[in-house]
């Protein structure tokens, strides 16, 4: 079964358009919600992760918005750049259990035309 | 800083015969994981390590092996490989803080099994 549910697929966005990305979960344990960002060739990086106690978080361009009723949660790319043309992976996992293992949506591959 | 490093990147291997990936962190991590990328199914994580000595299965742990040697090693080992098991793997570590668990990736190995 899978914990987390990413869409869409695939996303083009054309250079200074708004990427949006979103990701649903089931399991209401689930406290911690990064995003990674990978390049082709490379392994994923973590971009910027989130905790249920807020509603939103941004860091540059970058803004993950959280709903905790609904247990959804999405990344948004504010005037997209082509360097922005990577995998993204939405993520969660539960802190302070055994491992804190994370479970990975499926991946959203964005391309940004200039 | 060299984070996690994988060797081999790029192996070809015929159908039945073994090989081991290996991995070594030097960010002093505990916690260590094998993951499998492939086309359309995001990351699956095979195997993973809590700690020196232990291992444990993840989603799809059927034909391979792993060994945590030390604090900073870890491989994974194909015994008989299976066309199936073409794939990118990715070994990967990670720390566990207030604000939740961060994993670290290495840069990948692309095996193809003929």
């Amino acid at each position: 079964q899978q914990q987390v549910k990413q869409s869409p697929q695939s996303l083009i966005v054309q250079k200074g358009g708004i990427s949006i990305i979103n990701c649903a979960y089931e399991n209401t344990a689930f406290d911690y919600f990064p995003w990674y960002q990978q390049f082709p060739g490379k392994g994923p990086a973590l971009l910027i992760a989130i905790r249920p106690d807020v509603s939103e978080k941004k860091e540059g361009r970058f803004t993950i918005s959280f709903n905790k009723s609904a247990k959804q949660f999405s990344l948004h790319i504010m005037d997209s750049q082509p360097g922005d043309s990577a995998t993204y992976f939405c993520a969660a996992s539960r802190r302070g259990s055994t491992l804190g293992r994370l479970y990975f949506g499926r991946g959203t591959q964005l391309t940004v035309w200039p | 800083n060299a984070g996690v490093t994988q060797t081999p990147k790029f192996q070809v291997l015929k159908t039945g015969q073994s090989m081991t990936l290996q991995c070594a962190q030097d960010m002093n991590h505990n916690s260590m994981y094998w993951y499998r990328q492939d086309p359309g199914m995001g990351l699956r994580l095979i195997y993973y390590s809590a700690s020196e000595g232990t291992t444990d299965k993840g989603e799809v742990p059927n034909g391979y092996n792993v060994s945590r040697l030390n604090k900073r090693e870890f491989s994974l080992r194909l015994e008989s490989a299976a066309p199936s098991q073409t794939s990118v793997y990715f070994c990967a570590s990670s720390f566990e803080d207030r604000a939740g668990n961060t994993i670290y990736f290495g840069e990948g190995s692309w095996l193809t099994v003929v």
